[in-house]
Formats: structure tokens, C-alpha cells, sequence
């Protein structure tokens, strides 16, 4: 079964710092995709980043940055010059196969992070 | 353009009572799920329309849930006879399409509470 990982129930960080969300997965594919989303209390899902595995370069966008290691089944999410605003619950999901044959998202936990003045 | 917009943002409901929750996904999108999301918990996968292929149910908990999606677009889950543990956000998700590529977006969702 394919699993995701989120060892960090709840972060913190300081405005303007960086903080790094850990997630792990299992899978038996060889190639798929990662995705982190991020939930403020608003409940709105928001994707914020995704990785394809066949791609070994990481991904960014903006502030936001990826630790990809696919041999260790490792897919961390690097927020730089955080910001109040990011203060939300985060997802490290992955994409896969039901058992009806088609796609979905698999979730982690999430994280709860906090951003303080 | 409009997002995803699930309707109602929140439902309370008595054990027993049968509930309907709606979602409408963005305009033009063939790919429709549904997932819920229980206290301390991460997202789990119900249900998936695309396009007017038969729905893939795998996810479904059991047989008092079941969704229909009317003419491609708008979605409706239907939970008979609720209990306690059905309490739970419900989050719709459309998509352009069905590969891997296709970002899932989300809506709002609806907290569904049984008492």
C-alpha cells in the first residue's frame, strides 16, 4: 500500500526564518508524483509545490523549495523568509493508483506550522 | 475565473437523518473527486468521476454513501442514515483531466456534524 509520512505533528518558526517540513513515502512505482498543499483555516486546500520523481532536479516556486531523494523515499518542503501568512496545516500527499483503476491524492497527516512575529 | 464551490460550509445534522453535500466544480474540468477528512487525520479518497465514464467507488466507506455528477459538472454526495463517525470535513476536488499531471484543485468544503 502506498503510504505517506508526516513526523512532525506541529512546527513553529519565527518570521523572516526558514523552517523544513519533513514527509516520507512507500511506494512500489517508479514513476509518479509528490505534491505539497498547504490548508489555512479558511479549509481551502492551496497546492503549493510538486515534484515529479522521473525529474531529479528540485522544485521551487518562489519561497517555497523541495529536498527531493528518491532513494531514500524522501520528500521535504524548505519554506525561506516565512511570512504570518504561511501560518496554515500542511500536506505532503502522493498521487496513485486506486483500486477502481484510476488517480488519487494519498495524504499524510499534515503539519501544523505557525508563523510568529 | 470561479474556483471549486462546495455548498452548504457547514451541516448539522441528527444521527439517522440522511445528508446531501454539493459541489461545483471549475467550468470546463471532466475530473471530479471527493474526500474526507476526519479530525486528526489526513485526507482520505472516496470517490472519482471522469467525464461520463462509470464513477470509480473504491474509496467509499460503505454502502450508505453514494455520489452522482449530473450532465459532467455538478457533484452531489449523499451520506443515509449518518452516525456519529461520519463527522468529518468532506473536500471536493476538480481537475482538467485524469493524468497525474492534472493539478487537483480544491474547494472550501463542508464540516458535516452528527449529533
Amino acid at each position: 500500500a502506498q503510504t505517506v509520512t508526516q513526523s512532525q505533528p506541529e512546527m513553529s518558526v519565527q518570521e523572516a526564518e526558514t523552517v523544513t517540513l519533513s514527509c516520507t513515502y512507500d511506494t512500489s512505482e517508479n514513476n509518479y508524483y509528490l505534491f505539497w498543499y498547504k490548508q489555512p483555516p479558511s479549509r481551502q486546500m492551496i497546492l503549493v509545490i510538486r515534484q515529479e520523481a522521473y525529474k531529479q532536479q528540485n522544485a521551487t516556486e518562489n519561497r517555497f523549495s523541495v529536498n527531493f531523494q528518491k532513494a531514500a523515499k524522501s520528500f521535504s518542503l524548505k519554506i525561506s523568509d516565512s511570512q504570518l501568512g504561511d501560518t496554515a496545516m500542511y500536506f505532503c500527499a502522493f498521487m496513485t493508483r486506486t483500486q477502481g483503476g484510476s488517480e488519487k491524492l494519498v495524504f499524510g497527516k499534515g503539519t501544523k506550522l505557525t508563523v510568529n512575529p | 475565473g470561479a474556483g471549486v464551490s462546495q455548498s452548504p460550509s457547514n451541516k448539522v445534522t441528527e444521527k439517522g437523518k440522511d445528508v446531501e453535500l454539493r459541489c461545483d466544480p471549475i467550468s470546463g474540468h471532466t475530473a471530479l473527486y471527493w474526500y474526507r477528512q476526519s479530525l486528526g487525520q489526513g485526507l482520505e479518497f472516496l470517490i472519482y468521476f471522469q467525464g461520463n465514464s462509470a464513477p470509480d467507488k473504491s474509496g467509499l466507506p460503505s454502502d450508505r454513501f453514494s455520489a452522482e455528477r449530473t450532465g459532467g459538472s455538478v457533484s452531489t454526495l449523499t451520506i443515509q442514515r449518518t452516525q456519529q463517525e461520519d463527522s468529518a470535513v468532506y473536500l471536493c476536488a476538480s481537475s482538467k483531466g485524469a493524468r497525474r499531471t492534472d493539478t487537483q484543485y480544491f474547494g472550501p468544503g463542508t464540516r458535516l456534524t452528527v449529533l
